[in-house]
């Protein structure tokens, strides 16, 4: 158990709407991380959060958005869904935020758009 | 156009001999390299790390070899066991960035046969 928690585990919907992913960073990790795991893809950063604030950006659709909460919880909110966005969201948590720092996975969430 | 690299998707070893994945990436400003192993239904757990100053990182079973001017790196494990049967992401960044932000490989699947 890495100490991240992501909710919810599994997520159908359709094409045009919109869903929240949310995800609980291990306790003093100030730093929030999301990435997309598509069929026959690696891990794909999409979005860092530190501390409330967005540190760096990656392959991260118009569509898709996220925050970091005071509690230092974060949720990623994607919308317009399409057939292609079906994919395993990671978050993970570090706590600074450098690339020297592990880290810490949580178990995703898997979505399915049909 | 792909950074990091596993050019092979899978890889199958008898229990007790040496497993070597390869990695391979093509920006020359990466200077740190992890890996993550990733059981089914899991989020990755990171592994081992190398930075470009050395070229040889050991942890127990696992060693991590990097080779600057080929931009390759290698994580051997010996002696290989059932229990080391996951996915291992190969992930490159650059320490000299402010971010943390890791780019994935796409993963080599290893099975350990008993």
């Amino acid at each position: 158990d890495s100490g991240v928690t992501q909710t919810p585990k599994h997520l159908i919907t359709a094409t045009g709407q919109r869903v929240t992913l949310r995800c609980s960073p291990r306790s003093g990790d100030l730093s929030v991380y999301w990435y997309q795991q598509s069929l026959d893809q690696g891990l794909q950063f999409l979005i860092q959060y530190y501390n409330g604030e967005e540190r760096a950006k990656g392959n991260i659709l118009e569509r898709f958005s996220a925050q970091q909460f005071p509690d230092l919880h974060s949720e990623l909110n994607l919308s317009s869904l399409e057939l292609g966005d079906s994919a395993l969201y990671f978050c993970a948590s570090s706590v600074g935020g450098f690339p020297a720092e592990t880290q810490y996975f949580g178990p995703g969430t898997r979505l399915l758009v049909l | 156009d792909q950074q990091v690299k596993q050019n092979s998707p899978s890889l199958s070893v008898q229990e007790g001999r040496i497993s070597i994945l390869n990695c391979d990436y093509t920006n020359s400003m990466f200077d740190y390299f992890l890996w993550y192993k990733k059981y089914p239904a899991e989020g990755p757990t990171f592994l081992i790390s190398i930075s470009s100053i050395k070229d040889k990182n050991e942890d127990g079973r696992f060693t991590v070899f990097l080779n600057k001017s080929a931009k390759h790196l290698s994580l051997h494990i010996v002696p290989s066991q059932p229990g080391d049967s996951a996915v291992y992401f190969c992930a490159a960044s650059a320490l000299g960035g402010s971010q943390g932000n890791l780019i994935f490989g796409k993963g080599t699947k290893l099975s350990v046969k008993p």
